[in-house]
């Protein structure tokens, strides 16, 4: 089975610049995670997707991120545009929203340096 | 909003001998699950064992097992016969009944030989 794909896996860009990731998770996980981990801290939700809504995007900063899950499936979230402190890695999850299969499955990530 | 608090920022054990790694939460929810997830060098994270809070068992997967305290709200990992591939961060996370995952800061483990 293959796992939650993440690409690129390093984005370097110049302030002000737009920047896109782009996540495709485990075939048949409703459930969809962005996650931006800074260094040395753990993974902070930005939205989570149940199937193609977006169900909490409370922690997204909405003047310059979006999101989108078209047809449920993949995702892509983008910055624009970018500033400094965005430099982070931006980690994808999915999850089968079954009782039995608990935990989400993580991508490698984007590491994002803004400069 | 549930909180999870790792207070061990570094961690270090030899190798073939046991270190155990600290978590709390706090929630007010009865009905959750908590996990331990590795983080190496490559930035994936890897599940490395799940506690379903209805399960008084403490779960066990090998060499790793957990410690679920649950009116405590502490959940500590233990990992036996050290090994030099478990060097990592671990990340210890709560699943809400939302759906949700918080996770804690995280604990960096040096394995040395």
């Amino acid at each position: 089975e293959a796992g939650v794909v993440q690409s690129p896996r390093y984005k370097i860009i110049e302030k002000k610049q737009p920047v896109a990731f782009w996540c495709n998770p485990i075939s048949g996980h409703n459930t969809l995670y962005w996650y931006r981990q800074n260094l040395g801290q753990g993974p902070e939700l930005l939205i989570r997707y149940e199937n193609e809504e977006a169900v909490d995007d409370s922690q997204l900063p909405k003047d310059r991120f979006s999101a989108e899950r078209l047809k449920g499936v993949d995702s892509t979230l983008k910055i624009q545009p970018a500033e400094l402190g965005d430099s982070a890695v931006y980690l994808c999850a999915s999850r089968k929203a079954d009782r039995r299969n608990t935990e989400a499955f993580f991508g490698q990530g984007t590491r994002l340096t803004v400069v | 909003a549930q909180t999870v608090t790792q207070s061990q920022p570094e961690m270090s054990v030899q190798e073939a001998e046991t270190v155990t790694l600290s978590c709390t939460y706090d929630t007010s929810e009865s009905d959750y699950y908590l996990f331990w997830y590795k983080q190496p060098p490559s930035r994936q994270m890897i599940l490395v064992i799940r506690q379903e809070a209805y399960k008084q068992q403490n779960a066990t997967e090998n060499r790793f097992s957990v410690n679920f305290q649950k009116a405590a709200k502490s959940f500590s990992l233990k990992i036996s016969d050290s090994q030099l591939g478990d060097a990592a961060m671990y990340f210890c996370a709560y699943r809400s009944t939302g759906n949700q995952f918080y996770f804690g800061t995280g604990t960096s483990l040096t394995v040395i030989p």
